[in-house]
């Protein structure tokens, strides 16, 4: 049981160049979720889906897209990378049976560098 | 509007002595769930304790309670006898049971314990 994984854990991409963030979980989870953690800012939601083939956005969505074809699987893409978007980047899975005290498992995270 | 206050960006704290951090929160939906998280150096999110906002009691887990004040909406967690290895970022985090909504963090606070 390997939890939630994120490839890569490390990228360095030039600006206007695009990449796919890869996220997985074995657990069965239905919601799985995009953060992006900044210096002094905390961690701030980026996409989430609450099932196969759901997305919905977050408190900062801009330059970034998602997709959730398969249930265990969540991409997070930048199309155009910017500066901006040097990040650490968290996805992060949880059950739904609309209970409050649903805690999110995270994954190790990946660290983008755009130059 | 921020809806998760973290008012210290960091703390020292003494080995063996107590300390408290600080989470104020805000919210209108009388049912929603207050978590704690770790992230130590290593980058990863642990999660610590959980208090949901119908519970009669404290939440504890071990050397990890939360001192919830519902009145003041303020959620503060208190590590008791602090180790070297509690030094880390520690983020307090909301979820309201409308609509099942993901976590929102607030900014962290940073604890540095000393020998």
């Amino acid at each position: 049981n390997a939890g939630v994984t994120q490839t890569p854990k490390f990228r360095v991409l030039k600006t206007g160049q695009s990449m796919t963030l890869l996220c997985a979980q074995d657990m069965n989870h239905e919601y799985m979720y995009w953060y992006r953690q900044d210096p002094g800012m905390g961690l701030r939601l980026i996409h989430y889906s609450v099932g196969e083939g759901t997305t919905a956005k977050g408190e900062v969505p801009d330059g970034y897209n998602v997709s959730r074809l398969k249930k265990q699987n969540f991409l997070l893409g930048l199309e155009s990378a910017a500066p901006s978007q040097t990040s650490v980047y968290f996805c992060a899975s949880s059950y739904s049976r609309g209970d409050v005290q649903e805690t999110q498992y995270f994954g190790p995270g990946t660290r983008l560098l755009v130059l | 509007a921020q809806k998760i206050t973290q008012t210290q960006p960091g703390m020292f704290v003494q080995e063996k002595e107590a300390v408290t951090l600080d989470c104020t929160y805000d919210t209108s939906d009388p049912s929603y769930g207050l978590f704690w998280y770790k992230q130590p150096s290593s980058g990863e999110m642990i999660f610590l304790i959980y208090q949901g906002s119908y519970d009669q009691q404290n939440a504890t887990e071990g050397r990890y309670s939360l001192n919830f004040q519902k009145a003041r909406k303020s959620a503060n967690l208190v590590i008791s006898a602090s180790q070297l290895g509690d030094s880390a970022m520690y983020f307090c985090a909301m979820r309201e049971a409308s609509g099942n909504t993901p976590l929102v963090f607030g900014k962290g606070t940073r604890l540095s314990v000393i020998a």
